[in-house]
């Protein structure tokens, strides 16, 4: 168990719709991460957020946004859904030192019909 | 950009021998080198990583991985393969970007089969 959390574990929804899959990150992390995993574009990186800011932006569409509270949890919303958004979502969190490795969630599966 | 490359997309090796899961790296600067693991259904799980030091890096469940500079290469090694290593394994560099925050990116991944 790597300490991160992710809900839900198993999405499912139509196209057209909007979702937003949550993650807390390991105690006294500040950064968190996005990914996305699915069978054509392998693992790619999203998004990061550190301390509450957009720190770094990978290949995110437009249509997905992220953010991260207060209390450090993170939110990425997808929305106007499409068959090709279908994939697992992970989350990885960090201190957000230089050394430092990033820690995993067990993902979200995401299936758009 | 940093990349690495996984040449095989699978890998099998009989329970009791060694293993090898391949990987190559392309850097500029210093390689920040991970391996990962994935089993069915499950996230990733960190198995080692070099940023600097001795080229041999020991980490969980008794895989090794030998830094090579001169092939830039971080092949991923096990002694003695358990048929529970079957899993799909993943290389990574971490790419500082152009806010000097760190970001992985990953390999293609390769699937190891251990048979028993």
């Amino acid at each position: 168990d790597s300490g991160v959390t992710q809900t839900p574990k198993h999405l499912i929804t139509a196209t057209g719709q909007r979702v937003t899959l949550r993650c807390s990150p390991r105690s006294g992390d500040l950064s968190v991460y996005w990914y996305q995993q699915s069978l054509d574009q392998g693992l790619q990186f999203l998004i990061q957020y550190y301390n509450g800011e957009e720190r770094a932006k990978g290949n995110i569409l437009e249509r997905f946004s992220a953010q991260q509270f207060p209390d450090l949890h993170s939110e990425l919303n997808l929305s106007s859904l499409e068959l090709g958004d279908s994939a697992l979502y992970f989350c990885a969190s960090s201190v957000g030192g230089e050394n430092a490795g990033q820690y995993f969630g067990p993902g979200t599966r995401l299936t758009v019909t | 950009a940093q990349s690495v490359a996984q040449p095989e997309d699978q890998v099998n090796v009989a329970e009791g021998n060694p293993l090898t899961v391949k990987c190559t790296y392309s850097v500029s600067g210093n390689p920040y080198l991970f391996w990962y693991v994935q089993y069915p259904n499950r996230g990733l799980q960190f198995l080692l990583k070099y940023i600097t030091g001795d080229n041999l890096v020991k980490g969980s469940y008794g895989f090794e991985a030998e830094f090579n500079k001169s092939q830039t290469s971080f092949h991923l090694k096990k002694p003695s393969a358990l048929v529970s290593d079957s899993a799909l394994y993943f290389c990574a560099v971490r790419d500082r970007g152009n806010t000097g925050f760190q970001k992985l990116v990953f390999g293609t991944g390769t699937r190891l089969l251990v048979s028993p």
